[in-house]
């Protein structure tokens, strides 16, 4: 079974600080993912990675950035936190073989007061 | 237009009905599908993907998938309530990485 794994369930961190979510993959996946998931708003892609240091923006890549330095780990950095990325993030990696469904990690709730 | 668009619902089935749900895709170069089940809190997770045509069962899911009228459904059959959960359709294209998901339809089962 492929397992994608985050580094924290939940996360409360203060406006201003820099946070780390870190995600990894044991499938040997080419691609991963790095959505937010709001109420009303659905999935929004914030970056993704094609290859280890490979990266391009997603739909809402504003106030973050992320680092690909393995193939099985895709992090993603607030580069200073804002209440108004309190949300769910969701990791996801797949792409294997021409197939491009994604399988996600089981989310990070992160809370900036 | 939306790019996936799904009805929000909730559809509210009893246990023991089929369960259809609905998805519409605007891109015609799309080729692959996938239906992702999410549980309030939890992560999405794949349960069908259908890449041609026709039909596709898995257990108590089919996928059913026409590209000439731009639509893919999921049907479960025989619904349990632990079917509850939001349904999330997911389209891809052969050129891209990304998925386009739908904002997805909230499946009640009642007992």
């Amino acid at each position: 079974d492929v397992k994608v794994t985050q580094s924290s369930r939940y996360l409360v961190k203060r406006t201003g600080e820099k946070v780390f979510l870190e995600c990894v993959q044991d499938m040997d996946h080419e691609n991963m993912f790095w959505y937010r998931q709001d109420p009303g708003l659905g999935l929004r892609l914030i970056y993704f990675s094609y290859d280890v240091k490979m990266k391009e923006k997603g739909d809402i890549p504003e106030g973050y950035s992320v680092s690909r330095e393995k193939k099985e780990r895709f992090s993603l950095i607030l580069e200073s936190a804002s209440t108004n990325q309190t949300s769910m993030y969701l990791c996801a990696s797949g792409g294997t073989s021409g197939r491009n469904e994604q399988f996600f990690g089981p989310g990070t709730r992160l809370t900036v007061l | 237009q939306k790019e996936v668009e799904q009805n929000s619902g909730p559809l509210s089935v009893p246990e023991g009905a089929i369960a259809s749900l609905n998805c519409t895709y605007s891109d015609r170069g799309s080729q692959s599908f996938f239906w992702y089940r999410q549980y309030s809190g939890k992560s999405p997770e794949l349960i069908m993907s259908i890449y041609s045509n026709g039909d596709k069962e898995d257990g108590r899911f089919t996928a059913q998938l026409n590209k000439a009228s731009q639509y893919v459904s999921l049907l479960i059959r025989d619904s349990q309530p632990s079917d509850s959960a939001t349904y999330l359709c997911a389209v891809g294209r052969d050129s891209s990485y990304k998925l386009i998901f739908g904002s997805g339809t909230r499946l009640l089962v009642r007992p």
